[in-house]
Parts: structure tokens; sequence; C-alpha cells
């Protein structure tokens, strides 16, 4: 089944404390990208991938790492979580960065920092 | 810069009733333009899209969407709500400007009322 995968689902964690949030996908995607979700804001763009070692920022990048070592996976990695980083975050993957271009969402990590 | 525009961000109806979510753009250059579902604890789904080839796009699950250019609209309506249209609801734009990512709205809670 084509898909994105996220893990965890759910993480509870303490304000420093390293964490990485994985990202895969089966469909053989170049694009790929991570999102936070929070009440009234919609969704805003942390960071993407147009394909393997190529990153670039999002909307919001400010307190997170990502890196693109191979084509399915894309890692979100929170070096020193702050309880400002408290937020459902999606990953999400395409066959191309491209106008029109359809995006695969997995099924979302809530994320808690205490 | 592009954006989007989600006049309310909670709908109720009736069962039954019609269902009509709004979407407003700005994009300086032909946009392509996305509904997205996210129901309860789920990532988003494409509902439908946008990419030129007709003013009226019909999606899944009986929605329906009409790009209307001269009022910058894109609104998303279903004849009969049913009780598992209840989710939220997301419009969003890709252009070049944006590089061919997805601009989001803010989001739109629908609730199906019995």
């Amino acid at each position: 089944e084509a898909q994105v995968t996220q893990n965890p689902r759910y993480l509870i964690t303490v304000t420093g404390k390293k964490l990485t949030v994985t990202c895969s996908q089966n469909m053989n995607h170049e694009y790929m990208s991570w999102y936070r979700q929070d009440p009234g804001l919609g969704l805003r763009q942390i960071y993407y991938s147009m394909n393997v070692e190529v990153t670039d920022k999002g909307d919001v990048p400010e307190g997170y790492k990502v890196s693109r070592k191979e084509k399915r996976n894309f890692p979100l990695i929170l070096e020193s979580p702050s309880p400002n980083q408290t937020s459902l975050y999606f990953c999400a993957s395409s066959p191309r960065q491209g106008v029109g271009t359809e995006a695969f969402f997995g099924q979302g990590t809530r994320l808690t920092v205490v | 810069a592009q954006s989007v525009t989600q006049l309310g961000s909670h709908v109720s109806v009736s069962e039954g009733a019609l269902v009509l979510l709004r979407c407003n753009y700005s994009s300086s250059v032909p946009p392509y333009l996305f509904w997205y579902v996210q129901y309860p604890n789920q990532g988003l789904q494409l509902l439908l899209k946008y990419t030129s080839a007709a003013t009226l796009v019909k999606g899944i699950n009986g929605f329906e969407a009409e790009f209307k250019k001269s009022e910058t609209s894109f609104h998303l309506t279903k004849p009969s709500a049913h009780m598992s249209d209840a989710a939220e609801y997301f419009c969003a734009v890709s252009d070049r400007g944006s590089q061919g990512n997805l601009i989001f709205g803010k989001g739109t809670k629908l609730s199906v009322k019995p």
C-alpha cells in the first residue's frame, strides 16, 4: 500500500531533550516536506527537500533540522525542544516539486514538550 | 505573496443541508488550488484539485468546487451533508511564486447536526 509513515504518533518529552520524528514513504517520491499544525494557524511548512541531499527552509524552520540521506526517509530533528514546539506535525511527499502536484500526508505526530 | 483565506473557522450544518465552505486566494499568476480534508486523528487527504482544465471540479465523497477567477474564489460545496462529513477542511494554493510548495489556509471545521 502506498503510504507515508511517521513515527511515533504521540510523544511527550521534556524541554531540551533531543528527539527525532521519522518519516518514510514507499512511493519513490522525490519531494518531501514537514508541516506543523496549530489551532487557528492551519499548516505551516517547516522544511522541504526536493531530492536526496537537497533541503531548504520553509516558513517556520527555527528550532528544527532535517536530513535527506535516502530518497525514502526524511527525519525531523529537534535538537533542544521547547514548549512552543508543542504541536501536531505532518510529513508529506509528492512525486516531484512542481506547481499543481498533489501532496500525500502521513498520519501525524502529536508532540508535547513540557 | 500567495495566500489563502478561509472564511469561517467553524461551520455547522444540519444533516441533509447544503455544505458551503469558502476559500479565497491571492496569486499573481494562474494558481493551482486544492481542497484537503482531515478527519479526526488522521492525516490530510486530497478532496479535489483545480489545475486549469475545467472551472468546476468534482472530488471524492460528493464534493465539488468552482474556480472563479473574477472573484479569486474556490469555494467547496456538497448538496447534502452527511454525518460522516464532519471534519476539518483546508484550502491550499500553489503556483510558480511558491515554487510549487503548498500554501494552506487556516482551516474550517465542519460540524454536522443530526
